[in-house]
């Protein structure tokens, strides 16, 4: 596609339920990144997917953060058993190869309430 | 972990003026790029920059990789340039983009 396409946009969930966020990357871009980024904060780097190398998961904050990227394309990002600090915007990221630029899609906005 | 700081963390500016936004990081980034986060939350990416000096249109940007910092320049700045403004650096072998604390803009009319 011409662009980062993240879905949903919005996501309210209840404390508790599991939740999936999609990123749909750029056509050829092997590099896709997650990243958070809480009300007011700067972007909190979550997990990072290289074509078929093992994924860089350093940035998850608990076990019940998870994500996938199926055929190297789309994006999975998992959330279980959603708790209320999990609110934040979850931005995902792609770029054609590692460490070069990279472009953001338009985030989805997670409400736990 | 590596530190990527911005300054001025605030910056208020009446259109029409000019300004400098800088971005040091505490230890070697590779591929240096500059983001606009518009108020609607979307980043923008508006400078892929290593090294050297990049312009495009009312703004440019400098990268000196060897002495750690980078400078985003903005001139004759329009309401439309608030926002946040983000550098970010990739580290770990390329593997983590890692963001700066951001410079929050807001220009007046």
């Amino acid at each position: 596609g011409a662009g980062v396409s993240q879905s949903p946009s919005n996501k309210v969930t209840e404390k508790g339920k599991d939740v999936e966020l999609r990123c749909d990357p750029i056509s050829g871009h092997t590099a896709l990144y997650w990243y958070r980024q809480s009300l007011g904060q700067g972007l909190e780097f979550l997990i990072y997917f290289q074509g078929n190398s093992a994924p860089d998961k350093s940035g998850l904050p608990s076990d019940r953060f998870s994500a996938e990227r199926t055929g190297g394309s789309v994006s999975t990002l998992t959330i279980q058993r959603t708790q209320q600090e999990d609110s934040a915007v979850y931005l995902c990221a792609t770029s054609y190869g590692q460490g070069t630029e990279a472009f953001f899609g338009q985030g989805t906005r997670l409400t736990v309430v | 972990g590596i530190q990527v700081e911005q300054s001025p963390p605030d910056l208020i500016l009446q259109e029409g003026a000019n300004s400098t936004l800088r971005c040091n990081f505490s230890d070697s980034v590779n591929n240096l790029q500059w983001f606009h986060q518009n108020p609607w939350g979307q980043l923008i990416n508006l400078f892929y920059i290593p090294s050297g000096t990049k312009q495009n249109g009312r703004l440019s940007a400098t990268t000196v990789a060897t002495e750690r910092y980078s400078l985003l320049y903005i001139s004759s700045s329009q309401t439309t340039d608030s926002g946040v403004y983000f550098c970010a650096g990739f580290t770990g072998g390329g593997n983590k983009l890692t963001f700066g604390t951001g410079t929050q803009l807001k220009v007046e009319l």
